[in-house]
């Protein structure tokens, strides 16, 4: 069965600072990897998705993650926080195909960011 | 068309009323989604179509009931809910099973 876990609910920041947030995955084969953002009272907007090939990948807003096999895990970065970055944060994992997964996004339970002034 | 439509945006519901949740998509997407979000929760794997059909039904309790009507509409009716099923109900769709998933903006359920 595939999981993740993702490494602190709440994480606060300064505007222009670095923006880290965790996430390991547990599969008994690579999985797809994504991160989605959700705002207050609001659907969940993709950011970026791992499938396969390159390792570090490039999404929406500044945002990026770069997977690592050897660690299970796929962290999200942002060089420099912005307030309107604040919101929550889930990182998921998706079963590829022939898999008993496939098809079912597991989601972690969620990181709120928290950008001050 | 790339986004997800999801009516009404709020629903108040009786616990013996019978209502229905609408989801549309019109980017040719086969796989279509139900998930539950309790607040402060990650959103929970309800039902999966595929090709118009159910695939997957996560042990669903009944008074849930999906429909896939054609390749562009899901829908969730709801019946003598109860009110630990106020949530809020995100639909998602995407190519084919298993490929990138696309989020309505939700409809938020109060069950009273």
């Amino acid at each position: 069965a595939q999981s993740v876990t993702q490494l602190g609910s709440h994480v606060s920041v300064s505007e222009g600072a670095l923006v880290l947030l965790r996430c390991n995955y547990s599969s008994s084969v690579p999985p797809y990897l994504f991160w989605y953002v959700q705002y207050p009272n609001q659907g969940l907007q993709l950011l970026l998705k791992y499938t396969t090939g390159a390792t570090l990948v490039k999404g929406i807003n500044g945002f990026e993650a770069e997977f690592k096999k050897s660690e299970t895990s796929f962290h999200l970065t942002k060089p420099s926080a912005h307030m309107s970055d604040a919101a929550e944060y889930f990182c998921a994992v998706s079963g590829i195909a022939g898999g008993t997964s496939y098809g079912k996004l597991t989601f972690g339970q969620g990181t709120i960011l928290t950008v001050h002034p | 068309d790339t986004e997800v439509t999801q009516t009404p945006k709020h629903l108040v519901m009786g616990m013996t009323n019978k209502k229905s949740l609408k989801c549309e998509q019109h980017m040719g997407h086969r796989a279509m989604y139900w998930y539950k979000q309790k607040a402060k929760k990650p959103p929970e794997l309800m039902f999966v179509y595929s090709y118009e059909k159910l695939s997957i039904n996560e042990s669903v309790p009944s008074r849930f009931s999906p429909e896939c009507p054609n390749s562009s509409l899901l829908n969730l009716h709801l019946h003598a809910l109860q009110p630990e099923d106020s949530a809020l109900y995100l639909c998602a769709s995407s190519l084919q099973p298993g490929d990138t998933q696309y989020f309505g903006p939700g409809t938020r359920l109060t069950v009273l």
